[in-house]
């Protein structure tokens, strides 16, 4: 059975840096083809994709904050990291992540890939 | 904005069908494919159709997706009133180095 947990600060000044944690298990970030991703939706709006990271560590991030976000794995502990620097107000909203899984592999790569599982999400709120 | 185009909203009565679109590009739907989440009020998304027209075990085939060039449409048959929830399609764009992007969401209401 697959999960996933996020967990992290549900208030963060503006300017501050978000420190979020997705916490797995039913999976392991070393099987070849998988990956995590982020996605956050602001209260009422719509999705909205962060970053991603492969098991072999490639990482892929949102064109419009690609300057602000980092994505890391810790594969002993089952965990992906995101932060995100100098918050907003904007920036306030539920944050998931999510398990990804290829749609299609061949011996060399795999693609089309989707999100199979999601976290429950956690609310982060941005103010002073 | 963004970047793949969906209706805000959309409706039917129960037993009807209703579809849902989502319009992209060329470097997003037009070569890759699509992904379908639903979004129950108040709860997490959860993957509905994977690779343009694959459901997932548990999924109903009440639900089918298609794709045709750069767009995609999700059909719901024999509506229910559980299926009142936020629908959103979501693809891979070649462009920027390759990236997710998502429609902007539409709400199913049953009336």
């Amino acid at each position: 059975q697959i999960t996933l947990k996020e967990s992290g600060p549900t208030l963060v000044k503006p300017t501050e840096t978000l420190t979020l944690t997705c916490t797995f298990s039913g999976f392991s970030l070393t099987t070849s083809g998988i990956g995590v991703a982020w996605i956050r939706q602001p209260p009422g709006k719509a999705l909205e994709w962060l970053a991603l990271i492969y098991w072999d560590d490639e990482q892929r991030y949102s064109p419009s904050l690609k300057s602000r976000l980092t994505i890391t794995k810790d594969t002993s502990k089952n965990q992906v990291v995101l932060t995100l620097t100098n918050m907003h107000p904007v920036d306030t909203g539920t944050y998931y992540c999510a398990h990804m899984s290829p749609a299609y592999c061949t011996p060399t790569n795999c693609s089309f890939y989707f999100f199979a599982y999601w976290g429950q999400g956690t609310l982060v709120t941005v103010s002073s | 904005q963004s970047v793949l185009t969906q209706p805000p909203s959309a409706s039917g009565t129960p037993g009807q069908r209703v579809t849902i679109s989502c319009s992209g590009s060329s470097s997003n739907i037009g070569s890759n494919t699509v992904n379908w989440y639903q979004q129950l009020p108040g709860a997490a998304p959860r993957l509905l159709m994977y690779n343009n027209n694959y459901r997932p075990s548990g999924v109903p085939d009440r639900f089918s997706g298609s794709k045709s060039g750069t767009s995609a449409s999700l059909a719901i048959s024999g509506l229910q009133s559980e299926d009142e929830a936020d629908y959103y399609c979501a693809s891979w764009d070649d462009s920027l180095n390759g990236h997710v992007v998502f429609g902007g969401g539409t709400k199913l209401t049953v009336l």
